[in-house]
């Protein structure tokens, strides 16, 4: 069974300019919540979907942004990047609503120059 | 305000002794609690979890203890290996509403098996 892929692996941005990260859940998983890892500050809850739906929405500025797909695909963009974007970011992939369990991607790895 | 705390940023121990992760939490709403073990350039792993319902669980080497009444939970490992050298997060679970849960997680402690 294929885990939670996430692409890029690894992206480039310059200041000012936007980015769209993808996520794809593990087969049959409905839910898909966004991270924010840098160091020092653990991990970050951005905003967690479900069937299409953001349900949940951390204490992130209205530049970070996402949506899910029909097929519970997601993808997060963030405009406007700014030098203190530059982190890990992490997809996680739960069954359902209840969140027992959330299994990772292995991140998309974000540098703003 | 931090929820979950993991007052440690670090620990080092010598391999096949124990190692004990703590991590303290406010919210006496949380239900759930997760340990995950992180490797650079990796994303976070399961590891072991634990029901409010419960005080212990157990599964290998890796033990879980959750005393609600301190807000405490810790993640036992006996024996430590050089393997299991990570950064260790743990996470709890609130109900945000509506049927809506959502993990909270602490900023980690990096461990460190020396063998």
């Amino acid at each position: 069974k294929a885990g939670v892929t996430q692409t890029p692996r690894y992206l480039i941005k310059t200041r000012g300019q936007q980015v769209t990260l993808s996520c794809s859940p593990i087969s049959g998983h409905r839910s898909v919540s966004w991270y924010q890892q840098t160091p020092g500050q653990g991990l970050q809850f951005l905003f967690e979907y479900f069937s299409e739906t953001q349900r949940n929405k951390g204490n992130f500025p209205g530049r970070f942004s996402g949506r899910q797909f029909s097929n519970s695909r997601s993808e997060m963009n963030v405009s406007t990047l700014e030098l203190g974007d530059s982190a890990l970011y992490l997809c996680a992939s739960s069954l359902d609503a209840r969140q027992n369990t959330i299994y990772f991607g292995e991140g998309s790895w974000l540098t703003v120059v | 305000d931090q929820q979950v705390k993991q007052n440690s940023p670090s620990l080092s121990v010598q391999e096949g002794r124990i190692s004990i992760l703590n991590c303290d939490y406010t919210n006496s709403m949380f239900d759930y609690f997760l340990w995950y073990k992180k490797y650079p350039a990796e994303g976070p792993t399961f590891l072991i979890s634990i029901s409010s319902i419960k005080d212990k669980n157990e599964d290998g080497r890796f033990t879980v203890f959750l005393n609600k009444s301190a807000k405490h939970l810790s993640l036992h490992i006996v024996p430590s290996q050089p393997g299991d050298s990570a950064v260790y997060f743990c996470a709890a679970r609130g109900d945000s509403g509506a049927g809506s849960y959502q993990l909270t997680f602490g900023k980690g402690t990096k461990l460190s098996v020396i063998p």
